[in-house]
């Protein structure tokens, strides 16, 4: 059974901290690897992939793949109250469906 | 704007009774999915299809069923077989396996 593991938190940190969000993987195979943030009562919506090792940034949002440690984490910098959310972590392999991590819920404090 | 509507948002079922939640997609991807989010928990895969009129079973399978007849849609049924359907249902699609989803904005479906 492949799975994806996350502290569920809640994570709290003030505002203009930087949050960082972790997740494991089992399957060595996984090739893809997203964040998802969903806002309560809402559906996910995509906010970073990444793909090969190493650091992916894009604004705020910057993604970290290591796949030898099978660790892939997203730090937020500067955090506002707007990004108080719960964070998904899903990992995919050719062929195979994704899976999602049970997420992790972060409270950004005013 | 191209994207994935789903419908109701809102859905109440009786004891027994059959429902059917409704998925269109524009996005032209040739692969949708179901999952099911219970409270707190995380999104579990119901049927999954890759293309037009083929589907597999996902992980919770037992209790629903769906159709492929048209690449734009992915109707899923919620038979009165499963017995604790109450939950928020999300419909997604993507391009490929190795590219993100996109989201339907969910049915909350309650038994009542």
């Amino acid at each position: 059974q492949k799975e994806v593991e996350q502290n569920s938190g809640p994570l709290s940190v003030p505002e203009g901290a930087i949050a960082s969000l972790n997740c494991t993987y089992s399957d060595r195979g996984s090739q893809s690897f997203f964040w998802y943030r969903q806002y309560s009562g809402k559906s996910p919506e995509l906010i970073m992939s990444i793909y090969s090792n190493g650091d992916k940034e894009d604004g705020r949002f910057t993604a970290q793949l290591n796949k030898a440690s099978q660790y892939v984490s997203l730090l937020i910098r500067d955090s506002q109250p707007s990004d108080s959310a719960t964070y998904l972590c899903a990992v995919s392999g050719y062929g195979q469906n994704f899976v999602f991590g049970p997420g992790t819920r972060l409270s950004v404090l005013p | 704007d191209g994207g994935i509507t789903q419908s109701p948002k809102y859905l109440f079922r009786k004891e027994g009774q059959n429902v059917t939640l409704s998925c269109e997609q524009n996005l032209n991807h040739d692969a949708m999915y179901w999952y099911r989010q219970d409270p707190g928990q995380g999104l579990r895969l119901i049927y999954y299809s890759q293309i037009v009129n083929d589907f597999q079973k996902g992980d919770i399978a037992e209790g629903y069923s769906v159709s492929r007849e048209k690449k734009e849609s992915f109707p899923l049924t919620v038979t009165s077989a499963q017995k604790n359907p109450t939950a928020f249902y999300l419909c997604a699609s993507s391009i490929g396996q190795l590219n993100g989803y996109t989201f339907g904005s969910g049915t909350r479906l309650t038994v009542v």
